[in-house]
């Protein structure tokens, strides 16, 4: 059992402001995710990471930004949010074994106004 | 082509019917397929997973069905329950697990 948690769960906004999405794992997983769910579900890939100090940009371009300083730790930074940033942002975690296997957070809702 | 394309985006069922979703993938470097499910307010988890050389996979009431010629795998549920009411996600790995997900469907089973 993964325990990746993720703060806030809710967040509402006005635009122009700098918003940090906080992520965390105790499994010490070196391989982090960050995806973008649609309201309509769908999920996308914005960033992730294999380790300290590694972060690539994921399939979906996103104005967002990440950072991974500790191993635990992978925030995700908007430095400007605007209404099309309004979306469930997920936080996922997997082991370095290589199952394919991700552990995803609760995710955080985000309403930009 | 990275998508994985799933069907249908909804699904209703009969408790106690089978539920069936299916997915279809043009990359052939994807080497895991998995599916996750999702509960309102959760996370996707992991519930079942194939890979390409294996053609079904079986656990519980749930089974993978893989062909790998037509590109093409489908998720079925037997015996349906109303707590199996949740979104569900195939994906396509490729890439040192980068996921690929598709569309997801939201299945609702009827008491």
């Amino acid at each position: 059992e993964a325990d990746i948690y993720q703060t806030p769960r809710y967040l509402v906004i006005g635009t122009g402001k700098k918003i940090t999405l906080e992520c965390s794992q105790t499994m010490g997983h070196d391989k982090m995710y960050w995806y973008q769910q649609d309201p309509g579900m769908e999920l996308h890939l914005i960033h992730y990471s294999y380790g300290v100090n590694s972060t690539e940009k994921g399939d979906l371009s996103s104005e967002s930004t990440v950072s991974r300083i500790r191993t635990e730790h992978f925030p995700l930074t908007l430095e400007s949010a605007r209404p099309s940033h309004t979306s469930q942002y997920l936080c996922a975690s997997s082991r370095p074994q290589n199952t394919g296997e991700l552990f995803f957070g609760e995710g955080s809702r985000l309403t930009v106004l | 082509q990275q998508q994985v394309k799933q069907s249908p985006q909804s699904l209703i069922v009969q408790k106690g019917g089978i539920s069936i979703i299916n997915c279809a993938y043009e990359n052939t470097a994807f080497d895991y397929f998995p599916w996750y499910q999702q509960f309102p307010g959760k996370g996707p988890a992991l519930l079942i997973a194939i890979r390409p050389d294996v053609s079904e996979k079986k656990e519980g009431r749930f089974t993978i069905s893989f062909n790998k010629s037509a590109k093409q795998f489908s998720l079925h549920i037997m015996d349906s329950q109303p707590g199996d009411s949740a979104t569900y996600f195939c994906a396509g790995r490729w890439g040192a697990q980068k996921l690929v997900f598709g569309q997801g469907t939201r299945l609702t089973i009827n008491p």
